[in-house]
């Protein structure tokens, strides 16, 4: 079993929609909690960053972290065209430069 | 916010070549800077952490006199792919913590590398 499962899609979306990402692990000791957005042939941009557990809100985007399931969520809002991209989540332990990623979910919003 | 600057951002060479990649910190120095080999559409793999001062701790599977790593300063690493062949072609990337072990990852935009 992997650290952290995140179903690489393809999701296909119409612009405008909710879209809703998620991944799931088994480390109980994650404490930090980030999703990063991949364009094609560019490095990952961080988009969220969280620690422990709750929401977090930036524009369009919410991150949600539910350490009792082990489940954390990403949500964007009225998604755009601009929106396609590979989306990975990405967690790591306190005290630890190592972070584990997620396989990545390939996210299109059609216009 | 912060910024991490990867050189060359394309690569194309002959079988045999050795090239080097740079990864740079522009704003905030990092004691510590990752590289990571990704293939398409897959995810990230860690090929090894490049500490400044000391040597790098490479991952598993990856040979180490192969993908040679220099962090010869707060600011840079380097990945020398040597006598690369064509099986060495991926997209190589790297990334830095702006702080502390508590702060996330901050990504170049990576190199993709192509051996004829």
């Amino acid at each position: 079993q992997k650290e952290v499962e995140q179903d690489p899609g393809p999701l296909s979306v119409p612009e405008g929609a909710i879209v809703s990402l998620n991944c799931t692990y088994s480390n109980s000791a994650f404490q930090y909690f980030m999703w990063y957005r991949q364009y094609s042939r560019k490095g990952p941009e961080l988009l969220m960053y969280t620690y422990s557990s709750g929401n977090k809100e930036d524009g369009r985007f919410t991150a949600q972290v539910d350490k009792s399931s082990k489940y954390i969520s990403l949500f964007i809002r009225d998604s755009q065209p601009s929106d396609s991209a590979t989306y990975l989540c990405a967690m790591k332990e306190t005290g630890g430069f190592k972070t584990i990623f997620g396989a990545g979910t390939r996210l299109f919003v059609k216009a | 916010g912060a910024v991490v600057s990867q050189h060359p951002s394309r690569v194309i060479c002959k079988s045999g070549t050795s090239v080097k990649i740079e990864c740079r910190s522009l704003d905030f120095q990092a004691t510590t800077m990752f590289w990571y080999r990704q293939f398409p559409k897959q995810s990230l793999m860690l090929m090894a952490t490049s500490n400044e001062g000391s040597k790098a701790t490479y991952e598993q599977g990856v040979e180490k006199d192969k993908f040679l790593i220099n962090h010869a300063s707060l600011t840079l690493s380097t990945l020398t792919v040597t006598s690369a062949h064509p099986e060495d072609s991926s997209f190589y990337i790297c990334s830095a913590p702006a702080g502390d072990s508590n702060q996330p990852q901050h990504f170049g935009d990576g190199t993709r590398l192509s051996i004829l």
